[in-house]
């Protein structure tokens, strides 16, 4: 199965600030995806990375706000833009090889602390 | 309503023991069920997952999926330290990539 690492793995920022989360799997995977998990609530998906289209966004979620990239198939970035305290959370990636299967790893998570 | 309603515990088990883990879900299209284990500091990793109705079992874990009653378990036999994670269920229909997880179950189990 895939390696998934993230970096930063933590991280302090302060509000208004932007923080670029990067994530690298070792094999090639068709899709990526971000999830955001917070204290006392599930998993919440993000956005689905796509390799050469824009990413789809789920509802809720917004470029503008998370701007994402994915220039080929094992790499992804995910923006936190202008954050606030309601950002804070843990971001984690993930990434698969063909659709309607379980996900099987992610990555170890970039913790967020806004203040 | 909430699409997964996981309690969220936490539970504590003496070592040896078997442990329940629950989950409900309210929509009948759901056919792939899952459950993950995460460690503290760690991202979820998949742990088994059954496809539509039924049991399965991998050593000492066993899922079991109720469609008629919408409700999910995992099973955990002879319990060790080092099942203590966040146990964390999700589900997923035929169409579309889009997974619902519970919010997850602390489990500690003792020595």
């Amino acid at each position: 199965s895939a390696v998934i690492s993230q970096k930063p793995s933590r991280d302090i920022c302060q509000r208004g600030t932007s923080l670029t989360i990067q994530c690298q799997v070792d094999s090639q995977v068709t899709m990526m995806f971000w999830y955001r998990q917070q204290p006392g609530q599930s998993l919440t998906l993000i956005a689905t990375a796509n390799q050469g289209s824009e990413a789809t966004y789920e509802s809720g979620f917004v470029i503008d706000k998370f701007p994402i990239s994915r220039p080929n198939l094992t790499f992804s970035t995910l923006t936190v833009s202008n954050m606030s305290p309601e950002d804070s959370s843990i971001y984690l990636c993930t990434g698969e090889t063909s659709g309607n299967l379980p996900l099987k790893f992610f990555g170890p998570g970039t913790r967020l602390t806004v203040l | 309503q909430k699409e997964v309603e996981q309690d969220p515990g936490p539970l504590s088990v003496p070592e040896g023991a078997i442990v329940s883990l629950n989950c409900t879900y309210s929509n009948s299209a759901f056919q792939y069920f899952m459950w993950y284990r995460q460690y503290s500091r760690k991202g979820p990793e998949l742990l088994m997952y059954t496809y539509s109705s039924g049991n399965k079992e991998d050593g000492r874990f066993t899922a079991q999926v109720d469609k008629s009653s919408k409700y999910i378990s995992l099973f955990i036999r002879d319990s060790q330290p080092s099942d203590s994670a966040t146990y964390l269920c999700a589900m997923s229909s035929n169409t579309g990539n889009q997974f619902y997880f519970g919010t997850g179950t602390s489990l500690t189990v003792i020595p």
